[in-house]
């Protein structure tokens, strides 16, 4: 069964630090997610992409996130620096077309710990 | 999307049915209900949809109300391995994001 990888599994760093996380979504799909999960609560959108465009950011904080797709393939999310409340874990999704819920495929996730 | 409430946590005993319930009382007549779950440090993952009739497939049974207000999740026979947070959530499709709450964390005991 297709999977969605992410890399790392898991990620310490120091505050105001810089880190990368890395996702390579199903093969042919087009959107791409990339979600926040905060210990006990349920996952919240950051970013979506549809090919290389950004569709929606709104929920991304843009003075330290960043994110791309530059060719509409794998994606990657970065944090600088990084600060103590970003400790969560980050999920990426995929699916063939915007909206198709049950065709949304998530990663594992990587858990970033800030210290 | 509209709101949707769950309890924050059950307990079932193993080979027992589990029904988790979801209340979506300002739920839209062109938003489907549907289910998620998430077992401990992995990614969510697809359950079930539904929009007015009942639904099953290998994994669930989905009881919608007739008035679309409320939803019933049902794991016929759940083992310890559906231990897991579940997710309900009303959705449009389309371009809108998929919004998730806090969920139901179930607990399936011997």
């Amino acid at each position: 069964e297709a999977e969605v990888a992410q890399s790392p599994r898991y990620k310490i760093t120091e505050k105001s630090q810089a880190v990368a996380f890395w996702c390579d979504p199903i093969s042919g799909h087009a959107t791409l997610y990339w979600y926040r999960q905060i210990l006990g609560q349920g996952p919240e959108l950051l970013v979506q992409f549809q090919d290389e465009s950004v569709v929606d950011d709104s929920q991304l904080p843009k003075d330290r996130f960043s994110a791309e797709r530059l060719k509409g393939v794998d994606s990657t999310l970065k944090i600088q620096p990084a600060e103590l409340g970003d400790s969560a874990m980050y999920l990426c999704a995929s699916s063939s077309r915007p909206g198709q819920l049950y065709g949304y495929t998530f990663g594992s996730g990587t858990r970033l710990t800030v210290v | 999307d509209a709101k949707t409430t769950q309890p924050p946590s059950m307990d079932c005993a193993e080979g027992r049915a589990a029904n988790l319930p979801c209340n979506h009382s300002t739920i839209s007549g062109n938003e489907y209900v549907y289910w998620y779950r998430q077992i401990h440090s992995q990614g969510p993952q697809y359950i079930i949809h539904g929009l007015k009739n009942n639904e099953t497939n290998e994994m669930a049974s989905l009881i919608i109300t007739e008035d679309r207000k409320s939803s019933t999740l049902i794991l016929p026979h759940a083992t310890l391995r559906d231990t897991a947070v579940y997710y309900c959530i009303a959705y449009t499709g389309g371009g809108n994001k998929l919004t998730f709450g806090t969920g139901t964390q179930l607990k399936v005991e011997l």
